[in-house]
């Protein structure tokens, strides 16, 4: 199945600060997906990006499809930003199921 | 617009005991439904999905077992539960045809002592 590897693993940053997050898939993918987890564990949808760029707000996505990577940007970041992001691609296989990365947890600080 | 419901939000269970956890998913018609399973401090693992009523597929040989009753019902459970089932559960949903996001519900923390 596809492998997904996201980095850092983890990351701090003061408020106000930008930063990028990787995700690097094996397999040709045509759907990618970025999420957000916060501390209670809720899971929110920030994009779904097989390819090309979007932004949302002080957040945007771009997936590079034939090098096989994401980039997530946070910029002037807040301390709701804490908790874990995570990328998915979809295997085009089998289930077509989300592969879900191992995340990135990032911990803004005042 | 639409809503999921999880619940409940934290289980403690013994060792052997049954399980059941449902979610229902509002404002959506026939929707794919998921179950996944979150270990502390890693990735999300699929345990189930459902295309529609009475279909359920698994790729993941485990203790745990789903249904479908109804269209927007999906119901997780097992017999006898082991330490190993401890975890963060989640359901989610897909529109059917019309978009690719995943949405999730705010997840189940099971605890089996």
């Amino acid at each position: 199945g596809i492998q997904v590897e996201q980095s850092p693993p983890d990351l701090i940053l003061q408020e106000g600060a930008n930063s990028t997050l990787r995700c690097n898939f094996s397999d040709s993918v045509n759907n990618l997906q970025w999420f957000h987890q916060n501390p209670w564990g809720q899971l929110i949808n920030l994009f779904y990006i097989p390819s090309g760029t979007k932004q949302n707000g002080r957040l945007s996505a771009t997936t590079v499809a034939t090098e096989r990577y994401s980039l997530l940007y946070i910029s002037s970041s807040q301390t709701t930003d804490s908790g874990v992001y995570f990328c998915a691609p979809r295997e085009e296989t089998g289930f077509q199921k989300l592969v879900f990365g191992t995340g990135t947890r990032l911990l803004v600080s005042p | 617009s639409q809503t999921i419901h999880q619940w409940p939000a934290t289980l403690v269970q013994p060792v052997g005991s049954p399980l059941s956890l449902e979610c229902t998913v509002e404002g959506t018609s026939n929707p794919n439904l998921y179950w996944y399973r979150q270990a502390a401090g890693r990735g999300l693992q699929l345990l189930f999905y459902s295309v529609g009523i009475g279909q359920i597929s698994s790729e993941v040989p485990q203790n745990l077992s789903a249904s479908r009753p109804q269209d927007r019902q999906f119901i997780l459970s097992s017999k006898k539960l082991l330490l190993s089932d401890s975890g963060f559960y989640l359901c989610a949903w897909r529109p059917r045809g019309l978009g690719e996001k995943l949405f999730f519900g705010s997840g189940t923390q099971l605890s089996v002592l």
